[in-house]
């Protein structure tokens, strides 16, 4: 079975400043996708940004990106130019491409809760 | 991105009622939904797989004769809690799978269920 593991309950930055929440999975699948969502206070998981395991270049999102590393099962997300908007809980998922019997449910980490300082 | 809605954002009822939750994707059609319960300060775990014209897929532990799930239509699944009973409060969130496009899930913004 796969997991998504984020080892950080807890992250801080300062206004304007860079930060990188981690994630690593566990498959043993070679197709999938990897996905980062947002859960601001309002509670509305948004999507961040999203990769497929296939491609090779990082995913970017104007300030969001990704450093994705396959081989060691890594998927971090890097924030520049924090803002106060993006204090959210920050979740790390895994979907297979093999849908079958999961019918590509969501597999997600337990969650990073990222504070920004002004 | 796509949008979804969830009814009621909020609804305290009294034990042993039913109440029953909708989640409609709004602008694309979806013959996967998901339904999930979040508690406070964690992850979102599935509940069910909702898939439209047949029956739901739950996960192991969840009873599927009090969580009933019907996906009747493209847009639209329903979750009814039914003799819900206190330790049924949470937060319980849907989503869509809209396969079309980029194949990704939209969430909708929740209904935070309160059981007296």
């Amino acid at each position: 079975a796969q997991t998504v593991t984020q080892s950080q309950p807890e992250m801080s930055v300062q206004e304007a400043e860079t930060v990188t929440l981690s994630c690593t999975y566990d498959t043993s699948e070679s197709d999938y996708y990897l996905f980062w969502y947002k859960q601001p206070p309002s509670r509305q998981m948004i999507l961040v940004i999203r990769q497929e395991a296939y491609k090779q270049q990082n995913a970017t999102e104007n300030r969001f990106s990704v450093n994705f590393q396959k081989a060691a099962k890594s998927f971090s997300l890097k924030i520049s130019d924090s803002q106060l908007g993006d204090a959210a809980m920050y979740f790390c998922a895994y979907r297979s491409a093999y849908y079958g019997g999961s019918q590509g449910n969501l597999i997600f980490g337990k969650g990073t809760k990222l504070s920004v300082k002004p | 991105g796509a949008v979804v809605s969830q009814h009621p954002s909020r609804v305290i009822c009294k034990s042993g009622t039913s109440v029953k939750i909708e989640c409609r994707s709004l602008d694309f059609q979806a013959t996967t939904m998901f339904w999930y319960r979040q508690f406070p300060k964690k992850s979102l775990m599935l509940m069910a797989t909702s898939n439209e014209g047949s029956k739901a897929t739950y996960e192991q532990g969840v009873e599927k004769d009090k969580f009933l799930i019907n996906h009747a239509s493209l847009t639209l699944s329903t979750l009814t809690v039914t003799s819900a009973h206190p330790e049924d409060s949470s937060f319980y969130i849907c989503s869509a799978r809209d396969q079309g496009g980029t194949d990704t899930q939209y969430f909708g913004p929740g209904t935070r269920l309160t059981v007296l």
